[in-house]
C-alpha cells in the first residue's frame, strides 16, 4: 500500500513571542549538533551548530542548548518573524565507520508556524 | 555567496529507467554528499565521498546507486533501474573539511525531485 509520511510536529506561535523547538538525539558517541531550517520546496539551511562540549551556545536571536545527560537539544528563537516559518531539524554529527566526521543523521524536524 | 547547485530540479521517469542527478558542489569543498527526503519524512543520509571514492553509505544506498566525480567540478549520483519508491528529493551537499577540526557545516543544493511513474 501506500506509505504515510511522519505527521511533523507543529509549533504555533505568535509573531513577536519567542520559540523553543526540542529534540531527542539518538546517539549517545554523537560529539556534533546542527539545527537546519528548511523552507518549504528548498534544502536544509545551517542555522547554528553546538559542540558536546558545550550545553549553550548563541547566535543572532538563536540560541541551541545541549543537555547530554537526557540526549536533548533544543533551539529558542527570540522574537519570532514570519520568515522564521518552516521546518527545523537537529542533526546529530558522528563518526563514521571510516572514522572521520561525515556521517550527519537528521531527526524528523518541527514545523514552526508563526502567526501574523 | 558560494552555492551548491542542482540539476534537474524536477524529473519524471519511468519505472525501470535510469536516472542521473547532477550536482556541482562549493568549488573549495572536499567533502560530498548525497542526502533524499521522501515527501513528508525526514532527511535521509546516502553516502558520502571524499577523495574520489566513497567513504560512508546507508543501507539505503544499494546496488542500484552510484556516485561519480567525473571531471573535478560535477558530483551525480546515478540510479540504475528506478523503483517507484525511489520517488524523493534528492539533496546534494558539500563541506569544505573533515576530520576532528570540522565545523559540520554542510552546504546544501535546493534538490532535485524524481517522481517515479
Amino acid at each position: 500500500g501506500e506509505s504515510v509520511g511522519l505527521h511533523l510536529p507543529t509549533l504555533s506561535v505568535q509573531e513577536g513571542d519567542n520559540s523553543i523547538i526540542n529534540c531527542a538525539y539518538s546517539n549517545s558517541a554523537s560529539d556534533y549538533f546542527i539545527w537546519y531550517k528548511q523552507e518549504s520546496g528548498k534544502g536544509p539551511q545551517f542555522i547554528i551548530d553546538i559542540r558536546s562540549n558545550m550545553d549553550k551556545r548563541q547566535g543572532q536571536r538563536v540560541t541551541v542548548l545541549l543537555n547530554k545527560t537526557v540526549k536533548h537539544l533544543s533551539l529558542q528563537i527570540a522574537a519570532t518573524q514570519p520568515g522564521d516559518s518552516a521546518v527545523y531539524f537537529c542533526a546529530e554529527i558522528h563518526r563514521g565507520e571510516s572514522g572521520g566526521y561525515q556521517k550527519v543523521t537528521f531527526g524528523i524536524g518541527t514545523k514552526l508556524q508563526v502567526i501574523p | 555567496e558560494p552555492e551548491v547547485t542542482q540539476t534537474p530540479s524536477h524529473q519524471v521517469t519511468q519505472m525501470g529507467q535510469e536516472v542521473i542527478l547532477r550536482c556541482v558542489p562549493i568549488s573549495n569543498h572536499l567533502y560530498f554528499y548525497w542526502y533524499r527526503q521522501i515527501l513528508g519524512q525526514k532527511v535521509e543520509f546516502l553516502v558520502s565521498f571524499y577523495n574520489n571514492e566513497i567513504s560512508e553509505k546507508s543501507e539505503i544506498f544499494d546496488d542500484q546507486f552510484s556516485v561519480e566525480r567525473p571531471d573535478g567540478s560535477n558530483f551525480t549520483l546515478k540510479i540504475r533501474s528506478t523503483k517507484l519508491e525511489d520517488s524523493a528529493m534528492y539533496f546534494c551537499a558539500s563541506k569544505r573539511s573533515g576530520g576532528a577540526a570540522n565545523t559540520g557545516e554542510l552546504f546544501f543544493g535546493e534538490g532535485s525531485r524524481l517522481t517515479v511513474l
